[in-house]
């Protein structure tokens, strides 16, 4: 069974900092995505990633693949309370219509 | 405009009793999926169909029924119900490539919340 673990589960920190949210599996995934959602709504993607050792920016926020395709990472600079969330991302699994999520990263920057 | 709709937002209802839940997306997808949020945000997939055709059907109690009369339409039912079927199910919807890779955004409905009492 393909597993996507997330870390931190929970993290609070203050307007300003950074932080680095990790999404780790010992399976290889064709591609992996990186979500966002909010209470009350479904969630929305930010990215995706497709080759091994890839890196995405988007604005603050800068997503790595890694070289095995079986992890990645989310990076957050300055962080804002607009980026309060929950952070998702999900493996596609290789040969199937299926992406995996993984665990889940609960964020609230306090301002 | 909605891109991907569910009704109901919420739904309450008995032990043993069965419901639907509904799902429309006006997005031209060919790809259609449901998947339950349980208390702890863990997102899990239970069903996908593309073109109509169900292609992916995890190990989902036979309780659970998808339905999609047209490629616009995915609709869940649920036979008796049981404590353990609350949570938030999501609808969403893809554009599948032509080499079936995965490299696109799923769209996901606002979500179903279905508290079982």
């Amino acid at each position: 069974t393909q597993l996507l673990e997330q870390s931190p589960q929970f993290l609070s920190i203050q307007e300003g900092e950074n932080l680095t949210v990790y999404c780790n599996s010992s399976s290889v995934f064709s591609s992996l995505q990186w979500y966002r959602q909010e209470p009350g709504e479904g969630p929305v993607l930010l990215v995706t990633v497709v080759t091994g050792g890839e890196v995405k920016k988007l604005k603050r926020l800068t997503f790595q693949f890694g070289d095995a395709r079986k992890d990645s990472s989310l990076h957050i600079t300055a962080a804002q309370p607009g980026d309060t969330g929950l952070y998702l991302c999900a493996g596609e699994s290789p040969g199937t219509y299926k992406y995996i999520f993984g665990t889940g990263t609960r964020l609230k920057v306090l301002a | 405009d909605t891109a991907v709709s569910q009704t109901p937002k919420y739904l309450v209802t008995q032990m043993g009793n069965d419901k639907s839940i509904k799902c429309e997306q006006n997005l031209g997808h060919d790809t259609m999926y449901w998947y339950k949020q349980d208390s702890k945000k863990f997102l899990k997939i239970m069903f996908s169909y593309n073109n109509k055709e169900l292609i992916i059907n995890e190990t989902v109690p036979n309780r659970f029924s998808p339905k999609s009369p047209d490629k616009a339409h995915l609709n869940l039912h649920i036979n008796s119900l049981e404590l353990g079927d609350s949570a938030v199910y999501f609808c969403a919807s893809s554009r599948t490539s032509r080499t079936g890779a995965l490299y696109n955004e799923q769209f996901f409905g606002p979500g179903t919340r279905l508290t079982v009492l």
